[in-house]
């Protein structure tokens, strides 16, 4: 079956790069996605990948793929305190449809 | 400006007692859902419509019903709610297409409490 895993907790000081992990079954998903979710707001599209990249570059975001272990990451260069959220991946295993991850909550501190 | 509503934002009820979370979107989309979100689980789906009176189940849709009666609105209608219902709810809406374009767009969430 699908299945998105993430680690839970990533705490990190400003000014670092943060890496946020993710692995997922489904070698089917023609786009993997990253999520941000702010507290107490809905989600927003960060960025997404498709499946026959192996990189993705996006201002601070680069997104890496290594399909053939079936892993997804999320680098966000020179991390400030506004980047403190949850972070979804999710695979899209059908039409429309997505998969989540359980997310990852960035700490961000001064 | 383009967006998803959701109502009420903020719920507490009764078991038992029906409940209905709305929710709206403005930028003519077909394709609508619903996810819960829990600690520890991320987001599940479920249900979703394709286009107005079509719907389907998603991968939770135990206890839950909808109805796509117009394009734009996409309610959540918990007949006999129970503590497990407990959780925070979010409607999305896209395009009814191919391809990461096709964004999913999230409401701000519906956080219900069940006693």
């Amino acid at each position: 079956g699908e299945d998105v895993e993430q680690s839970l907790f990533l705490s990190v000081r400003e000014g670092d790069s943060s890496v946020i992990n993710c692995t997922y079954t489904d070698s089917s998903s023609t786009y993997l996605y990253w999520y941000k979710q702010e507290p107490g707001a809905g989600l927003q599209l960060l960025t997404y990948i498709f499946s026959n990249m192996d990189m993705k570059q996006d201002q601070r975001l680069t997104v890496l793929l290594n399909k053939k272990d079936k892993h997804l990451s999320l680098r966000i260069a020179d991390t400030q305190t506004g980047d403190s959220a949850i972070y979804f991946c999710a695979e899209s295993p059908g039409f429309q449809k997505l998969v989540f991850g359980t997310g990852t909550r960035l700490l961000v501190s001064p | 400006e383009a967006q998803v509503t959701q109502n009420p934002r903020y719920l507490i009820t009764v078991t038992g007692k029906k409940l209905t979370v709305t929710c709206s979107q403005n930028m003519n989309h077909e394709y609508m859902s619903w996810y819960r979100q829990d600690p520890g689980l991320g987001l599940r789906q479920i249900y979703y419509s394709m286009n107005v009176e079509v719907t389907d189940k998603g991968d939770v849709p135990e206890g839950y019903k909808v109805s796509r009666k117009e394009k734009r609105n996409f309610p959540l209608i918990l007949e006999s709610p129970s503590p497990n219902q407990t959780s925070l709810y979010f409607c999305a809406s896209s395009f009814w297409g191919k391809g990461s374009t096709d964004t999913q767009y999230f409401g701000p969430g519906t956080r219900l409490t069940v006693l």
